[in-house]
């Protein structure tokens, strides 16, 4: 079946730590996108890439960095200075559709400060 | 930024009962989509209106568009205990490759036996 897997599910970071989140998709989409959620909240987006070798800062990508080497692969590394990263991030991808792209989500991954 | 805003924030019914859930927005879009999201899990599409259309169905959503209020509503009708869900507007303004969501705040809707 094709979808969209992040990886790890739940993932704790040490102060001055950088952590890596994992999504991969085999849905051949050339979009993929990384979101912020925070509890109650809605999502926000922190990074995007359209093609591979390619992406664009969201509304919140300060402390936070990406890589598209891949398009399958679009990982996302939570940096030391985002001081407040705990949060559940969630990945999505999309594919050029001329009636509107809609997004295809994984499950996320929770990240936690220990 | 958050594009769309979601009114009620919660919403609690009765298995059988309709539940409605409304999303203002504020720019001018391309189309709206809706989207649920049951607890822990990731976000899964729903339906999706362009900014020409007035009222689309889906099985048993019926989603409707109000360009001029900039607004759209969402109706379930004959809810049952798995709608239990929050369910998440979104707005998109562009097109194809320059198309981004911004999302809502969502509702959360209990549906009880």
């Amino acid at each position: 079946d094709g979808g969209i897997t992040q990886s790890p599910k739940y993932l704790f970071r040490k102060e001055g730590q950088n952590v890596t989140l994992s999504c991969e998709q085999n849905l051949n989409h050339d979009a993929m996108y990384w979101y912020r959620q925070d509890p109650g909240q809605g999502l926000r987006l922190i990074y995007y890439s359209q093609i591979v070798n390619d992406f664009q800062k969201g509304d919140i990508a300060e402390g936070y960095s990406v890589s598209r080497e891949k398009k399958e692969s679009f990982p996302l590394t939570v940096t030391s200075a985002q001081k407040n990263p705990t949060a559940f991030y969630l990945c999505a991808s999309s594919k050029d559709d001329p009636g509107g792209r809609t997004q295809h989500f994984g499950d996320g991954t929770r990240l936690s400060i220990l | 930024s958050q594009q769309g805003e979601e009114d009620p924030q919660a919403l609690s019914i009765q298995e059988g009962e309709n539940a409605t859930m409304n999303c203002s927005y504020k720019t001018s879009i391309n189309n709206l989509q809706w989207y649920r999201q049951n607890s822990g899990r990731g976000l899964v599409h729903l339906i999706l209106i362009r900014s020409n259309e007035r009222e689309k169905h889906s099985g048993r959503l019926r989603v409707t568009l109000d360009t001029s209020k900039k607004s759209s509503s969402l109706l379930i009708t004959a809810s049952r205990a798995a709608d239990t869900a929050s369910y998440f507007c979104a707005t998109a303004q562009g097109a194809g490759t320059a198309s981004k969501l911004t999302f809502g705040t969502g509702t959360r809707l209990q549906v009880t036996l």
